[in-house]
Formats: structure tokens, C-alpha cells, sequence
């Protein structure tokens, strides 16, 4: 799976957009981007996903470059409870054994009051 | 999204003993399931890959015969730490696959272990 690079942290005023980059340069055609975040001793949480078309759930939205190779996931009215690790990761989507999430140092998004 | 939990949150032990934890699909079934575990202040480190049914797939370095997996059914998987050492102390964290969205992995809550 491809290797992405996010800035190690981030910081956000409550109640403005929070847009976290992400670069894939090495993406292969086959591969998803996904996006998840950790709030500090939590598990992993699933934010959103996508191929090639920007997309949006109410959670965040997803922009990924016409050429694929970065991405940002944006929070469009971050609050405090946005306070978390996010992480970017790009995966193979099929299924197989060897289709799985592998983490990186993500990004700490801090929001301020 | 899809519910994944995992039980018990929190364990302490002695060393020597050995710890079961269990993770669960509420709402969907799982082929595949994965342990992960996370030191502080670093990422999540995937030590396991668990198909129903099957023996689980190790990664490099971690140690099969001290972290037992089995995968009995579409919704249950469950993590063994043998013989536990202060060393294995960590947060291990389980993760399941939705065939219905796409082959999201949903993650568990994770489960604290310290090992006396």
C-alpha cells in the first residue's frame, strides 16, 4: 500500500473549517483513501473514504487532487470534541487478507476555544 | 457505522498469567478481523490478521505462540496474551471488516493492559 505524509499537528479555532492535508504521491490506481481519527485512548474512528470523486458524509468532507496524489479531509465547523490524531491512510480496496490499514504518525489536530 | 466492542476495557494482571480479550461485531459479520496494539504516544502497530475459520496471519516479529488468536465465528474474535511480562503491557485495539460498506474496518475501543 502507498505511504502518505501529513503534517505532524495542526492547530484550528472552534467553530472555523479544519483542513488537514495529505500526501499519496505513490497511490496506485486500485487504491482508496481513507480517513480515520483517534481521540486520545480511543479506538480508531472511521471518518470517511474515497477513490478519485470528493466526498462527503456529516462527518467531513473528503477533496482528493484530479491527479490523486494528495488529499484533505476537511471538518467544515470543527469543535472542540474534533480534538484527535486523524490519520490518513491508503489501502487497497479488495478483499483479501492483505488488504488492511496500516498507520502512520497521522496528524494531531488540536482545537481551540 | 458498524459497532465493534471489546471486552474488557481495562485488565491488570500479574506476570505469568494469561489474559483473554474478546472482540465482537454487534452489527454486522466480520470474515476478518485484525489485532492491533498502540505504545503511548505512538501509532497503531497491526500485530494480526484473523479470518473465521482459519489460523491467523502474523506480522514480523510478533511472537504466535504468546498472542493467541482465534476467530470461531462471524462475529466473535479473541486475542490471548500467554504468559503475560510488564513488557506486553499496552493498548490492544480490534478491528473488523463490513462487507457491506465497502470493507470498512470499524475499530473497537480498545483494552488496556498492565501486566504487574
Amino acid at each position: 500500500d502507498a505511504k502518505t505524509t501529513q503534517p505532524p499537528s495542526m492547530d484550528c479555532a472552534e467553530g472555523r473549517a479544519a483542513n488537514l492535508p495529505c500526501n499519496h504521491s505513490t497511490i496506485s490506481g486500485n487504491e482508496y483513501v481513507y480517513w480515520y481519527r483517534q481521540i486520545h485512548s480511543q479506538g480508531p474512528q472511521y471518518i470517511i473514504h474515497g477513490l478519485k470523486n470528493n466526498e462527503t458524509n456529516e462527518m467531513a468532507s473528503l477533496i482528493i487532487t484530479e491527479d490523486r496524489k494528495s488529499s484533505t479531509l476537511i471538518l467544515p465547523h470543527a469543535t472542540l470534541r474534533d480534538t484527535a490524531v486523524y490519520y490518513c491512510i491508503v489501502r487497497v480496496f479488495r478483499e483479501t487478507s492483505g488488504s488492511r490499514l496500516t498507520f502512520g504518525e497521522g496528524t494531531q489536530l488540536t482545537v481551540n476555544p | 457505522g458498524a459497532v465493534v466492542s471489546q471486552h474488557p476495557s481495562r485488565v491488570i494482571c500479574k506476570s505469568g498469567t494469561s489474559v483473554k480479550i474478546e472482540c465482537r461485531s454487534l452489527d454486522f459479520q466480520a470474515t476478518t478481523m485484525f489485532w492491533y496494539r498502540q505504545f503511548p504516544k505512538k501509532s497503531l502497530m497491526l500485530m494480526a490478521t484473523s479470518n473465521e475459520g482459519s489460523k491467523a496471519t502474523y506480522e514480523q516479529g510478533v511472537e504466535k505462540d504468546k498472542f493467541l488468536i482465534n476467530h470461531a465465528s462471524l462475529t466473535l474474535s479473541t486475542l490471548t496474551v500467554t504468559s503475560a511480562h510488564p513488557e506486553d503491557s499496552s493498548f490492544y485495539i480490534c478491528s473488523a471488516k463490513d462487507s457491506q460498506t465497502q470493507y470498512t474496518q470499524y475499530f473497537g475501543p480498545g483494552t488496556r493492559l498492565t501486566v504487574l
